[in-house]
């Protein structure tokens, strides 16, 4: 069975602070996105990883992709109150979804 | 450009009852989604379209249907709906190696 686990998922962390969330998959997918969504919104793309080694960056957010490890992660540098969302991560082209990690960023 | 428009936005239906979601693409996408998002489970598929004419199940497709007759259009059903199938409901379309566009969701109740 294919799955997509994110950790942790929950995070509530403070403003100036630096932490990773990490997804692990079980297929062999070498494309992984990151999303973000805010409360009560849809979702909107931060990420596109595909190949193995692969590294994005967005402001205060850094994505990596390690196909061999079937890992990803997505890290927080000096986190701001805007950060505050859940984030997902999903593998085989949006087939299959985490269960998100819901950041909570506070001063 | 309206992107990716699902209708209705809410909707309350009781137990037994049968409605159809719409998902309208501008976007040109050869790939349609269908997720349910409840508490707790992130996204969960219940089917998709890898372009007109053509669908395919799912995670969790039990208790739906899809059409996509038109490449702009894909259409879930709920035939009897029941308290379980009460959730957020996302579209999304795609294109290979590109991320998702999701429309706004469809909140819906089944009393």
């Amino acid at each position: 069975e294919l799955k997509v686990e994110q950790n942790p998922l929950f995070l509530s962390m403070q403003e100036g602070k630096n932490y990773t969330i990490y997804c692990n998959y079980s297929t062999t997918s070498d494309r992984l996105y990151w999303y973000r969504q805010d409360p009560g919104k849809s979702l909107e793309s931060l990420f596109v990883l595909l190949s193995n080694g692969a590294v994005k960056q967005e402001g205060r957010l850094m994505a990596s992709l390690d196909t061999k490890a079937r890992l990803s992660t997505l890290h927080i540098t000096a986190a701001v109150h805007d950060l505050s969302a859940t984030y997902f991560c999903a593998v085989d082209g949006g087939l299959i979804f985490g269960t998100g990690t819901r950041l909570q960023v506070f001063p | 450009n309206a992107g990716v428009t699902q209708t209705p936005k809410f909707r309350v239906l009781k137990t037994g009852q049968s409605m159809t979601l719409l998902c309208a693409q501008d976007m040109n996408h050869e790939y349609m989604y269908w997720y349910r998002q409840d508490p707790g489970m992130g996204l969960r598929l219940i089917h998709y379209s890898v372009g007109e004419g053509t669908t395919a199940k799912g995670e969790v497709p039990d208790g739906y249907n899809v059409s996509r007759l038109k490449k702009q259009n894909f259409l879930l059903g709920l035939e009897s709906a029941a308290p379980s199938q009460t959730s957020v409901y996302f579209c999304a379309t795609g294109i290979v190696n590109s991320p998702l566009h999701f429309g706004n969701g469809t909140r819906l109740t089944v009393t």
